[in-house]
């Protein structure tokens, strides 16, 4: 069954850049879109974007300025990067594979999520 | 202000059936599927409904999926206090190309 795990730093100072790492196990990263979520403390759902296995992206227009994400199939990884943070990019931070069928396509499964607090 | 549309809220009492409801366009759930997600509380979301009314397996058939046009549904029958919950609906967006979310639901179990 594979298994998302997120990691990176859980402080990240105002201005500088939040980098993130999701670990997936006991499954290929190969042939599916990876996606990144995120949810304010008591608020609701914002996807932030996905990377395809060949390294096609598609980002939140509200977030394409400042949004880097990238794949290293070798490792069964893949990343984000959002740079110039403030307090409003303070979140539970998760990861998700978009499994397909046909056109259509949802995430499953997810990672535990991480907490990001950007503060000086 | 999410782009899908839930109530902040609904209740019911324990074995009775509730609906939650999601309203979008027609570039979002008028023109693709609908999928919906269960938070328990200090959890991570999880797949409950996907391709509009389809479960996954282990997802109990109390929970039920509906679409009609730009607007989509998520029954729980026979609810438990283990349902209490926040609910999000999702679907893609052919305008902004990207996924969009609802507002979430809070399902509390009288």
């Amino acid at each position: 069954q594979v298994q998302l795990q997120e990691s990176g730093p859980g402080l990240v100072k105002p201005s500088e850049t939040l980098s993130l790492t999701c670990t997936v196990s006991a499954g290929s990263i190969s042939t599916y879109y990876w996606t990144w979520i995120r949810q304010p403390a008591g608020k609701g759902l914002e996807w932030i974007g996905r990377i395809y296995t060949s390294g096609i992206t598609n980002y939140n227009p509200s977030l394409k300025s400042r949004l880097t994400m990238s794949i290293d199939t070798s490792k069964n990884q893949f990343s984000l990067n959002l740079s110039s943070v403030t307090a409003a990019d303070t979140a539970v931070y998760y990861c998700a594979r978009e499994r397909q069928l046909g056109d259509e396509s949802w995430f499953d499964p997810w990672g535990q999520g991480t907490l990001v607090t950007v503060s000086s | 202000q999410s782009v899908l549309t839930q109530p902040p809220s609904v209740s019911e009492g324990p074995r009775q059936r509730v609906t939650i409801s999601c309203s979008g366009s027609s570039s979002n759930i008028g023109n693709n599927a609908v999928n919906w997600y269960q938070q328990l509380p200090g959890k991570a979301p999880k797949l409950l409904i996907y391709y509009d009314d389809l479960l996954p397996s282990g997802v109990s058939d109390r929970f039920s999926g509906s679409k009609s046009g730009t607007s989509a549904s998520l029954a729980i029958s026979g609810l438990q206090s283990e349902d209490e919950a926040d609910y999000y609906c999702a679907a893609w967006d052919d305008s902004l190309n990207g996924w969009v979310f609802g507002g979430g639901t809070k399902l509390t179990v009288l």
